[in-house]
């Protein structure tokens, strides 16, 4: 059974810092991974997919990596801004685009 | 803003009661998932609809059902409805075939008192 873990649970940084958060994975035979942002009592945003055959993805001040054979991905924020704010989840997916997810981190920039 | 769309947005029900939760997919897509998020914790697989058949079942009872329509709209059906049932309800929609990006809507958030 595919455990999705992400540490910390919580992470709080001034503005302006960059932040690393972690995506740990038990069960290495994965499609992709992908990256959500979940505001507050709303739906989950798509920041980043990475397929299983890439490393990295970037997008903006965002980059994520994906290591299979250790299975970890990490999910890069530069430059770290307020609006960051917010419930990070990683989800990986397999060849029946079920998702498995993570219990997610939440950040929180200090201005 | 991905496209899909999902109603109501809230919903407050009592136990033993059932309900019907709805999900418009974006323009294009074949495929629809439901997930439920309770609390503190990430999304949890219900099911998932091909053309309107169930393509895979997470750990849910039957009393948990849903229905996929020809236009690719979908609903979530919940009987008997219990305290643990009250969750935020996601759908998310995408194109059939590994490797798909799923996109996903605003959800639902269901109260059970």
């Amino acid at each position: 059974k595919q455990e999705v873990t992400q540490i910390p649970a919580a992470l709080s940084v001034p503005e302006g810092e960059n932040l690393v958060l972690n995506c740990s994975f038990t069960d290495s035979a994965i499609y992709n991974l992908q990256w959500f942002r979940q505001d507050p009592g709303k739906g989950l945003t798509s920041l980043l997919l990475i397929q299983s055959s890439q490393r990295e993805q970037t997008s903006g001040r965002l980059n994520a990596s994906l290591d299979k054979s250790s299975g970890r991905s990490t999910l890069y924020i530069a430059a770290s801004q307020p609006g960051d704010s917010a419930t990070y989840l990683c989800a990986v997916g397999f060849g029946n685009e079920k998702l498995t997810f993570g219990t997610g981190t939440r950040l929180t920039i200090i201005p | 803003e991905t496209g899909v769309t999902q109603s109501p947005t809230h919903l407050i029900k009592t136990r033993g009661q059932q309900v019907t939760l709805r999900c418009s997919s974006q323009s294009g897509h074949n495929t629809v998932s439901w997930y439920q998020q309770a609390l503190g914790q990430g999304p949890q697989f219900i099911f998932q609809y091909y053309r309107e058949e169930e393509n895979g079942r997470g750990n849910f009872p039957p009393r948990f059902s849903g229905l996929q329509f020809p236009n690719y709209s979908s609903e979530l059906n919940v009987n008997a409805l219990e305290l643990d049932d009250s969750a935020l309800y996601l759908c998310a929609s995408s194109l059939k075939g590994p490797g798909e990006t799923q996109y996903f809507g605003p959800g639902t958030r269901l109260l059970v008192l």
